[in-house]
């Protein structure tokens, strides 16, 4: 089955770094995303990551192990407006070739002064 | 770029009428294009994948003649749903796939369906 898990809450302090894991357990894989999301919006591309390894993109970086089904998203220097759910994405590689995305449940962040 | 809008941002409906949602990307052709539901508080459930020119393919468990999707451009796709009750009040969220690159999916506003 396809299963990706999150942390449903965490909460950091401003200026601080946090660092938001997931675990996936897919049929296929081709790519992990992490998408930011706002109450009442649509979710805004974050990273990717289809290599092992650490992405580093500003505050944010990505890590995957693709042997251990894990990923993590690295927030530095955390800001108020940082606050919002961060949600995992697994592209699935057997989809006949549409290769769509398998959402975990998300992290909702509250970042306190 | 990679912009992609949704019509309308909210609607309100009597239970028994028929809604139709647009996706457009402004910017860019997506052969692909994908419809998602989200309740609150939950993460985005994919309800049908839809390719310009065919069929759509349904996730399992969605109704493909309550959820009609039409996607008869490079640039629009539509989701209309029909004989709409309160149990499909919900954020509904495009998304269109960016050829190349990272093949990412591109979110659309989303638009709030309350059925009365």
């Amino acid at each position: 089955g396809q299963n990706i898990d999150q942390p449903t809450e965490m909460t950091a302090t401003e200026g601080a770094i946090v660092q938001i894991n997931c675990t996936y357990q897919t049929s296929g894989f081709n790519g992990l995303f992490w998408y930011q999301q706002h109450a009442g919006e649509a979710p805004t591309f974050l990273s990717y990551n289809v290599l092992d390894g650490l992405e580093e993109k500003g505050r944010f970086s990505s890590f995957l192990s693709r042997s251990k089904g894990y990923s993590y998203l690295l927030l530095k220097e955390l800001q108020m407006k940082d606050s919002a759910s961060y949600l995992c994405a697994v592209r699935d590689g057997f989809s006949g070739g549409y290769n769509k995305l398998i959402f975990g449940a998300g992290t909702r962040l509250a970042v306190h002064p | 770029g990679a912009v992609v809008s949704q019509h309308p941002s909210r609607v309100i409906c009597k239970s028994g009428t028929s809604v139709k949602i647009e996706c457009r990307s402004l910017d860019f052709q997506a052969t692909t294009m994908f419809w998602y539901r989200q309740f609150p508080k939950k993460s985005l459930m994919l309800m049908a994948t839809s390719n310009e020119g065919s069929k759509a393919t349904y996730e399992q468990g969605v109704e493909k003649d309550k959820f009609l999707i039409n996607h008869a451009s490079l640039t629009l796709s539509t989701l209309t749903v029909t004989s709409a009750h309160p149990e499909d009040s919900s954020f509904y969220i495009c998304s269109a796939r960016l050829a190349g690159g990272y093949n990412e999916q591109f979110f659309g506003p989303g638009t709030r369906l309350t059925v009365l």
